[in-house]
């Protein structure tokens, strides 16, 4: 156990509709992450929280967006969906902001399956 | 441009046997960290190991050993007398330290142990 949460566990939804996944990363750890993985892309970097704010972007859709709240979970917020945007979601955690100097901690992901 | 290049797609090999997985990375920082992932079939990322760029030395962690050559841009994953337990999909990760934090996957090695 990773100690990072993420909920719900699976998601099924149907195109244009919009979800939020959530994440609570772990205790003390100030960093979330959000890949994406799926079996086209692989496991892709989407964004990137530090203490609430925004730190960096990855290939994230201008459909998607994030927020890190004052108690530091994170959610992540899909609209107008896609059959394409089904998918693994993975939030990660780590203690701060070193480039890869602490490891991230990736919770057990949300699987999102848009009908 | 950073990129992570796992050239095996998939690899069988039969309990007992030691298995190597291969990764080769591509990076114009001087400075970043190396990363191994294992995903079992559970669907969970499971952190491995953390290299950073100045430290060659070759880790061992059990039955699990890690070779980094900084003259080939390379850090292959060795397992020695695999176990069907060992059965997963590898990736291999970087993250540069100058930049943001996120982390490079490759497309990832999925591992077939056969009792």
């Amino acid at each position: 156990d990773s100690g990072v949460t993420q909920t719900p566990k699976h998601l099924i939804t149907a195109t244009g509709q919009r979800v939020t996944l959530r994440c609570s990363p772990r205790s003390g750890d100030l960093s979330v992450y959000w890949y994406q993985q799926s079996l086209d892309q692989g496991l892709q970097f989407l964004i990137q929280y530090y203490n609430g704010e925004e730190r960096a972007k990855g290939n994230i859709l201008e459909r998607f967006s994030a927020q890190q709240f004052p108690d530091l979970h994170s959610e992540l917020n899909l609209s107008s969906l896609e059959l394409g945007d089904s998918a693994l979601y993975f939030c990660a955690s780590s203690k701060g902001l070193a480039g890869g100097r602490y490891e991230q901690y990736f919770g057990p992901g949300t699987r999102l399956t848009v009908t | 441009a950073q990129k992570v290049t796992q050239a095996q797609t998939e690899i069988s090999v039969v309990e007992k046997e030691d298995v190597t997985l291969d990764c080769v990375y591509e990076t114009r920082d001087t400075t970043y960290y190396l990363f191994w992932y294992k995903q079992p079939p559970s669907g969970e990322l499971v952190f491995l190991i953390r290299r950073n760029s100045f430290d060659e030395q070759n880790e061992i962690s059990g039955r699990y050993s890690w070779n980094f050559q900084k003259s080939t841009s390379s850090f292959n994953f060795t397992i020695t007398a695999s176990q069907v337990v060992d059965s997963a999909v590898y990736f291999c990760a970087l993250s540069e330290a100058n930049r943001d934090d996120k982390i490079i996957f490759g497309k990832g090695t999925r591992l077939h142990i056969l009792p």
